[in-house]
């Protein structure tokens, strides 16, 4: 079964790059997508991107201009940078990955990490 | 964007009773091609990332109780919940998958009353 973790400061400086890894584990990062999902405290859920084994990204417009998605196949893990950090950005973030049903995988999400909380404050 | 919308905010009902959380879509997310609604259910209780539990807007994921259904069309969708148990008490999300800009609707609250 596969599982997410997610990792990383969980206090970033205003203006700084909020940096998160997303480490797969029971199965293989290959030939799906792969997603960056946040949570304001007490709020509701904002997509911010996903990935594609091959490097092929797709970010929410309104994130756009400051976030990038990486992955790193080897280390079956995938990245998040999100840069100009401000206190709007607190949230908990999960990463997740879209589920596939009779070959294709049309955009749900089957299987999310635990989350973790980043706080934006000097 | 596709702006999901849903209705009650919250709602508490006692143990066993029937729930029903209505998601409504800013357009159609029906694909005529393949004949199905992009839209997902997820549950999620404090503390815990959100959990699948419907998709084509009402096929149930592997695992999830039978007393949660999904149904409806085009825009308009329910999450139903047959007999309410304690461990349902969650907040409630429906999502879009009809473009790639994935949106959620801003969630219903249930709780036991």
């Amino acid at each position: 079964q596969v599982q997410l973790q997610e990792s990383g400061p969980g206090l970033v400086k205003p203006s700084e790059t909020l940096s998160l890894t997303c480490t797969v584990s029971g199965g293989s990062i290959s030939s799906l997508y792969w997603n960056w999902i946040r949570q304001p405290p007490g709020k509701g859920l904002e997509w911010i991107g996903y990935i594609y084994d091959t490097g092929r990204t797709n970010y929410n417009p309104s994130l756009k201009s400051r976030v990038t998605i990486s992955v790193d196949t080897s280390k079956n893990q995938f990245s998040l940078k999100l840069s100009s950090a401000t206190a709007a950005d607190t949230a908990v973030y999960y990463c997740a990955r879209v589920g596939c049903n009779n070959g294709t995988c049309p955009g749900w999400f089957d299987t999310w990490g635990q989350g973790t909380l980043v706080t934006v404050s000097s | 964007d596709i702006v999901m919308t849903q209705s009650p905010d919250s709602l508490a009902l006692s143990l066993g009773e029937r729930a029903t959380i209505n998601c409504k879509s800013s357009q159609s997310i029906f694909y005529n091609s393949n004949n199905k609604n992009y839209l997902a259910w997820y549950q999620q209780k404090p503390g815990q990332p959100p959990r699948l539990l419907i998709y084509w807007a009402s096929a149930r994921e592997s695992g999830v109780p039978d007393r949660f259904s999904g149904s409806g069309s085009g825009t308009d969708f329910t999450l139903t919940i047959s007999s309410l148990q304690a461990e349902d008490v969650a907040v409630y999300y429906c999502q879009q998958y009809y473009r790639t800009l994935f949106t959620f609707g801003p969630g219903t609250k249930v709780e036991i009353k």
